[in-house]
């Protein structure tokens, strides 16, 4: 099985408009950090947010914010106020086992383009 | 501070050959993971060193291979390079052990084509 999914290969959104990225996980270790990059055309990985598993608060980075619900295993990235710049792919990660090692899984990555 | 950085940034080979591949990691930071990125397979682990040691290994042939020197700097090589090589190769460093928010800083890539 995937450890992560993200089922929008590409998406559109209005320049200053609000978007949701999807991503969904799948582990059974308790202890887990779940992390969005963004990849412009370039090829160097951006770090964005972080949310840890037993974060009780949803993350949130400036424009950047992350719907995690543990039950459902979904940890969304929402954009707000798409700028023009934040065209590129982005990828949802999740490390396994805190403290334990570097290895991140990653999913598939959405397109995401900004349309002025 | 200076960000992780890889060279060469692009590499042409021939079907055969091999290739090595250079990153130094930010400064601070010990341990160095692998990544290969390709449009069909997306990114996969290769493998992660801290102290000179390989900690961690994806599942990829014993082709691949690498090494980290006292200085973290690490290496990772590709003999008798296929076709199917062809990709964009991430560095990413990070502290050892990460803190629950320890993300890895990735480097610019280094891509390699193989004809």
């Amino acid at each position: 099985a995937q450890k992560i999914t993200q089922t929008q290969p590409g998406m559109f959104v209005q320049e200053k408009e609000a978007v949701t990225l999807d991503c969904t996980y799948d582990t059974s270790d308790p202890s887990y950090g779940l992390f969005w990059y963004k990849q412009p055309s370039s090829g160097e990985m951006i770090f964005l947010i972080y949310q840890g598993s037993y974060d009780q608060q949803n993350a949130t980075e400036g424009r950047y914010s992350l719907n995690f619900q543990k039950a459902r295993k979904s940890a969304n990235l929402v954009i707000s106020a798409s700028q023009l710049g934040d065209s590129a792919m982005y990828f949802c990660a999740m490390r396994e086992g805190l403290g334990t090692g570097n290895q991140f899984y990653f999913g598939t990555g959405t397109s995401l383009t900004v349309i002025p | 501070k200076a960000g992780v950085t890889q060279t060469p940034r692009y590499l042409i080979k021939t079907r055969g050959q091999q290739v090595t591949l250079s990153c130094s990691p930010i400064s601070g930071h010990r341990s160095v993971s692998w990544y290969q990125q390709t449009p069909g397979q997306g990114l996969q682990f290769l493998f992660e060193y801290f102290s000179e040691t390989q900690r961690n290994k994806g599942n990829f042939p014993g082709r691949f291979s690498g090494r980290q020197f006292s200085n973290s700097r690490s290496e990772m090589n590709v003999s008798t390079l296929e076709l199917g090589d062809s990709a964009l190769y991430l560095c990413a460093s990070s502290r050892f052990p990460p803190t629950d928010q320890e993300t890895q800083y990735f480097g610019p890539g280094t891509r390699l084509l193989v004809l």
